[in-house]
């Protein structure tokens, strides 16, 4: 069955770089996009970005300087990098395959 | 970017209710239009896709609809489990972008 699985450092200095890894199973990144989704402590749902089954990119407009979004297929694995990081960006961070099959989430935390 | 203007915000019902929460688009986004349930401590899960179609497992009482630029979603006959928030999100283009959100709670 699909199964997507968010992994990461948990904590992270301020002006530092996050790397969060989603690991997927039950289909192929090939034939499937990839979103990241974060929502803030009590907040909202936020699109971060994307990678698409031909392994083009998009991101949110307010972020795009700063990420980066990658996989390896060979491992089913998609990676998001975030550099600058601010407290504002203390969130959980979701992946999902097509917005209909989601992981459980890994808080990020920014903090010195 | 397109702009998704949900409302309300806060939405007090009773069990038994017929409930409606909108979303307007600031541009045509046709019918990419999807909407979220979120429990608290969970993930998000689809409800609606295409802006009218249900989810695989989604009961019945809920549906979504078009009226132009505004989409709705519906619930029937709010049951207590149905206690939530929920989010719209267009996917016509890049970047995505989501409704502030709906907090759906007993009065």
């Amino acid at each position: 069955q699909v199964q997507l699985k968010e992994s990461g450092p948990g904590l992270v200095q301020p002006s530092q770089t996050l790397s969060l890894t989603c690991t997927v199973s039950g289909f192929s990144l090939t034939s499937n996009s990839v979103h990241w989704v974060r929502q803030p402590p009590g907040k909202g749902l936020e699109w971060v970005g994307a990678i698409w089954s031909g392994g083009s990119t998009d991101y949110n407009s307010a972020l795009k300087s700063r990420l980066s979004i990658s996989r390896d297929t060979s491992k089913s694995q998609v990676f998001l990098k975030m550099n600058s990081l601010q407290t504002e960006d203390t969130a959980i961070y979701f992946c999902n395959k097509a917005f209909a099959y989601w992981g459980q989430g890994t808080l990020v935390t920014v903090s010195s | 970017d397109i702009q998704m203007t949900q409302s309300p915000s806060s939405l007090p019902a009773s069990l038994g209710d017929r409930v409606t929460i909108t979303c307007r688009a600031s541009q045509d986004i046709g019918n990419y239009l999807r909407w979220f349930q979120q429990k608290p401590g969970k993930s998000p899960r689809l409800m609606i896709y295409g802006a009218t179609n249900l989810a695989a497992g989604v009961p019945s009482r809920f549906s979504g609809s078009r009226s132009g630029s505004d989409y709705s979603l519906t619930i029937s006959s709010l049951e207590s489990e149905d206690m939530a928030d929920y989010y719209c999100l267009q996917s016509k283009e890049s970047p995505n972008t989501f409704g502030a959100g709906t907090k759906l709670e007993l009065k």
